[in-house]
């Protein structure tokens, strides 16, 4: 298995661009989480998916960051418009599971955003 | 604010040594994770250990967990230069699904 694939890995824009993520995630997962993190505030956790339907998105910061999940082997995240302070590295995770219990999460290798 | 928080924030030690990392976490958990992050790298799961059990193994990794003190240590034995990493733990809640991840801890093994 390829494992989460994200893409861009690296991206450079700049303030009042939109931008867009996207995460493959693996084969028969049926959650997908997007995460932020950034030296200071570690790792956030920004929305959740569970069979497509975001579940839990109150990690989004404000109306600029919205996810869709239009089915099972992909995601993105759109920043519009991006602003200095949305710099960061954005993860997408995956795992099976999605009820009370969450299981092992498997990640990404990470969209490094930086916003001039 | 962060569910768990681990301590020390940064560890250095010598190759051959033990290495110990330690989690805190406040409400009732089902269960905890650790990961492992390498610089510029993703997240990679480790271990988890459920809120029912006390101790697990998985090769050189150790995990405690004590839910009356509400944290669980990580013990890495005869540590490798590979290990040099961040440490992460993350708690699942009984209340919700969300795993709320710590502020790691970076551990460095000096060859």
């Amino acid at each position: 298995d390829a494992g989460v694939i994200q893409s861009p890995r690296h991206e450079v824009t700049e303030m009042g661009q939109e931008v867009t993520l996207r995460c493959k995630p693996i084969s028969g997962h049926n959650s997908l989480f997007w995460y932020r993190q950034t030296m200071m505030r570690g790792l956030e956790l920004l929305i959740y998916f569970n069979n497509n339907v975001p579940i839990d998105d109150s990690g989004m910061p404000e109306d600029r960051f919205s996810a869709k999940m239009p089915n099972a082997s992909f995601s993105t995240l759109k920043i519009q418009p991006s602003e200095p302070r949305d710099s960061a590295v954005y993860f997408c995770a995956s795992s099976f599971g999605g009820g009370p219990i969450q299981e092992t999460q498997y990640f990404g290798p990470g969209t490094r955003l930086l916003v001039l | 604010s962060q569910q768990g928080e681990e301590d020390p924030q940064a560890l250095s030690i010598q190759e051959g040594e033990n290495a110990t990392m330690n989690c805190s976490y406040k409400t009732s958990i089902n269960n905890l994770q650790w990961y492992r992050q390498n610089s510029g790298r993703g997240l990679v799961h480790l271990i988890l250990i459920r809120s029912n059990e006390r101790e697990k193994h998985s090769g050189r990794l150790r995990v405690t967990l004590d839910t009356s003190k509400k944290s669980s240590s990580l013990l890495i034995t005869a540590s490798r230069a590979a290990d040099t990493a961040s440490y992460f733990c993350a708690t699942e809640r009984t209340s919700g699904s969300r795993l709320t991840f710590g502020e790691g801890t970076q551990l460095t093994v000096n060859p």
